[in-house]
């Protein structure tokens, strides 16, 4: 089974703070998303990298950047934290070539900026 | 652009009642769908998906749906629903020629009343 798992369930941190979330998946999958979920919004993408090194902008990348330094691991960072900021991020990843297009997501992280 | 249009929020059903989630999309080209489902406390997992072939596509769990292309839907039904169904339902798309980025809706809450 594929898995993806995110660095915390829950985080609290204070405004103006540096934030990083991690995101592992262990089946070689080349794509990873990073979106955010909020209600009445669905999931709206922030980043997404289709090999390691290489990432591109989503609908909502302002206030946000990612590294992906391997191809298991996608980070998604925060270099100041704000109270809009304030939502679950959800961690994907899937197969460039499978031709099923799924993508698998981890549990999510739900963060909340003071 | 392509986007995905959720026309319920919320959906309250009795035990053993059937059920129909809406979707519609739009696009000038080719799609894929999927319907995802996320139960609480959990990231999201793929349902079911329509990729070619029968427009009639079913999960292992007694849901389906159906893709009208001349109606631009993707609709998702039950005819009997189980408490264990309660969860938001997300639909999404994704372009033939872009197939790693899936655009989702903004998602429809199931809840069932015993």
């Amino acid at each position: 089974d594929v898995k993806v798992t995110q660095s915390s369930r829950y985080l609290v941190k204070r405004t103006g703070e540096k934030v990083f979330l991690e995101c592992v998946q262990d089946m070689d999958h080349e794509n990873m998303f990073w979106y955010r979920q909020d209600p009445g919004l669905g999931l709206r993408l922030i980043y997404f990298s289709y090999d390691v090194k290489m990432k591109e902008k989503g609908d909502i990348p302002e206030g946000y950047s990612v590294s992906r330094e391997k191809k298991e691991r996608f980070s998604l960072i925060l270099e100041s934290a704000s109270t809009n900021q304030t939502s679950m991020y959800l961690c994907a990843s899937s197969l460039r070539t499978s031709g099923s297009y799924e993508q698998y997501f981890g549990p999510g992280t739900r963060l909340t900026v003071t | 652009a392509q986007s995905v249009t959720q026309l319920d929020s919320q959906v309250p059903v009795f035990e053993e009642a059937p059920v129909e989630l809406r979707c519609n999309y739009s696009s000038s080209v080719s799609v894929y769908l999927f319907w995802y489902v996320q139960y609480p406390n959990q990231g999201l997992q793929l349902l079911l998906k329509y990729l070619s072939g029968s427009t009639l596509v079913e999960s292992i769990n007694g849901f389906e749906a159906e893709f009208n292309k001349s109606q631009t839907s993707f609709h998702l039904r039950k005819p009997s629903v189980h408490i264990s169904d309660t969860a938001e339902y997300f639909c999404a798309v994704t372009l033939y020629s872009s197939a790693s980025k899936i655009i989702f809706g903004s998602g429809t809450r199931l809840s069932i009343r015993p």
